[in-house]
């Protein structure tokens, strides 16, 4: 299996703060990543697909960049709506997921 | 507006079988254009990937479950099915049921609310 790392697990930021996450795969994946936002006690939500695709419906504050290993989901101005839990997951081989990261309000 | 409703018990006791359905509506689960999937999340942890099936029945496990899964398809009700044979307290989790996009490898675009099932006697 594909392990998918990412970073950090949690942080704390305040409403309007440029946030990134990232999430580093076990070997290249080429484009093949999606993100997920998901909310306590509900199903995570896709954000963006193929590293950089936003989903239809999602902000355009939402980013995703990367190939390879190496990826990054940013969160350009942060909104109250944006706490929650971040999923990275590949989709180049049998899907797995990261271990999340929760954005914490400050 | 696509909708994924799974069902099924919400107890089951250590070795016996857990069993959910997944209810489709507002779209079709004969749709050649789509898989559709099951993931699981233990309480306060992350994501697992259980399984794929394609309307036609083609299914795709994960490995590390050891072949207790079984998952079906019953196009005439719309639905799919998960069977995970001698559970034990680890599979204790919300299960979700999703479709998948193929265009980009597997995404899962639309999820159901998830159901939490508690292995316990």
């Amino acid at each position: 299996d594909i392990q998918m790392t990412q970073s950090p697990s949690s942080l704390s930021a305040s409403v309007g703060d440029r946030v990134t996450i990232t999430c580093r795969a076990s070997q290249s994946i080429s484009s093949y990543l999606n993100w997920y936002q998901q909310k306590p006690g509900k199903a995570p939500n896709l954000l963006i697909y193929t590293a950089s695709s936003l989903q239809s419906g999602v902000p355009s504050r939402f980013s995703g960049s990367g190939s390879g290993t190496d990826f990054t989901l940013t969160i350009s101005s942060l909104q109250p709506e944006d706490f929650a839990s971040y999923f990275c997951q590949q989709s180049y081989t049998n899907p797995t997921f990261g271990q999340g990261t929760k954005v914490e309000i400050k | 507006q696509l909708q994924l409703q799974e069902s099924g018990p919400g107890l089951v006791k250590p070795s016996e079988t857990l069993s959910l359905t997944c209810t489709v509506s507002g779209g079709s689960i004969s749709s050649s254009s789509y898989y559709w999937g099951w993931i699981r999340q233990p309480p306060g942890k992350g994501l697992e990937w259980i399984g794929t099936i394609y309307y036609s029945g083609s299914t795709y496990d994960n490995p590390s479950l050891k072949s207790r899964v079984t998952i079906s398809v019953d196009t005439s009700k719309n639905q799919l099915s998960l069977r995970l044979t001698s559970v034990t307290a680890a599979d204790t989790a919300v299960y979700y049921c999703a479709r998948l996009l193929t265009s980009s490898g597997w995404t899962f675009d639309y999820w159901g609310q998830g159901t939490l099932v508690t292995v316990s006697s």
